[in-house]
């Protein structure tokens, strides 16, 4: 069945620490995106992608890096500059322009913690 | 910018009761607007969206919206809850060039037996 995976799970990280939360989807969706989800804060955007080799900052980018360099994956990078990065992260991806109707289909999710 | 208001961040009805969760949304042209559902630690699941056509929209376990575009509104209905129902429902909307989707914050249904 088509989907979008998330791997791993949980992550733990140390501070000062890089860490790559991995996002790879079978729907042969152009776009891909990443949003951080914390407590009463809703989704917010932190990257998306709309080509192979290309993507745009969204809302929160700062500390974090992505890289798009085959169309079923994303992964995103949560670096040392990112002040406070335990939040739960999910992955999403669509079709592109007014395929959006059919919504996005997102991950399971990665719940990532600094310790 | 589109944006997107959600009123009530925790409701809380008895099983077997109505359920109406509100949601506003801000955009210059006919948005495309979605009804999402997150259990805990799970990613999100469509409910149901609105792009055309009927103002009242059927989606899965039973959900309904409406788009009353006087009101800027895209309100979820069910006529009678169940416990699983339990869980985190975020509104949507997506428009402009790039149809990327904006959230509202979420409102957090709990079901008392």
């Amino acid at each position: 069945d088509g989907g979008i995976t998330q791997s791993p799970k949980y992550l733990f990280r140390k501070e000062g620490q890089n860490v790559t939360l991995s996002c790879e989807q079978n729907l042969n969706h152009d776009a891909m995106y990443w949003y951080r989800q914390d407590p009463g804060q809703g989704l917010r955007l932190i990257y998306y992608s709309q080509i192979v080799n290309d993507f745009q900052k969204g809302d929160i980018a700062e500390g974090y890096s992505v890289s798009r360099e085959k169309k079923e994956s994303f992964p995103l990078t949560v670096t040392s500059a990112q002040k406070n990065p335990t939040a739960f992260y999910l992955c999403a991806s669509s079709t592109l322009g007014q395929g959006v109707n059919y919504g996005y289909t997102f991950g399971s999710g990665t719940r990532l913690t600094v310790v | 910018a589109q944006s997107v208001t959600q009123p009530d961040i925790h409701i809380t009805v008895s099983e077997g009761a109505s359920l109406e969760l509100r949601c506003n949304y801000s955009y210059g042209a006919t948005p495309y607007l979605f009804w999402y559902v997150q259990s805990p630690g799970q990613g999100l699941q469509l409910l149901l969206k609105y792009f055309s056509g009927d103002t009242l929209v059927q989606g899965i376990k039973g959900f309904e919206a409406e788009f009353k575009r006087s009101q800027s509104s895209f309100n979820l209905r069910k006529p009678s809850v169940h416990w699983s129902d339990a869980a985190e429902y975020f509104c949507a909307v997506a428009g402009g060039s790039n149809y990327k989707l904006t959230f509202g914050k979420g409102t957090l249904l709990t079901v008392n037996p």
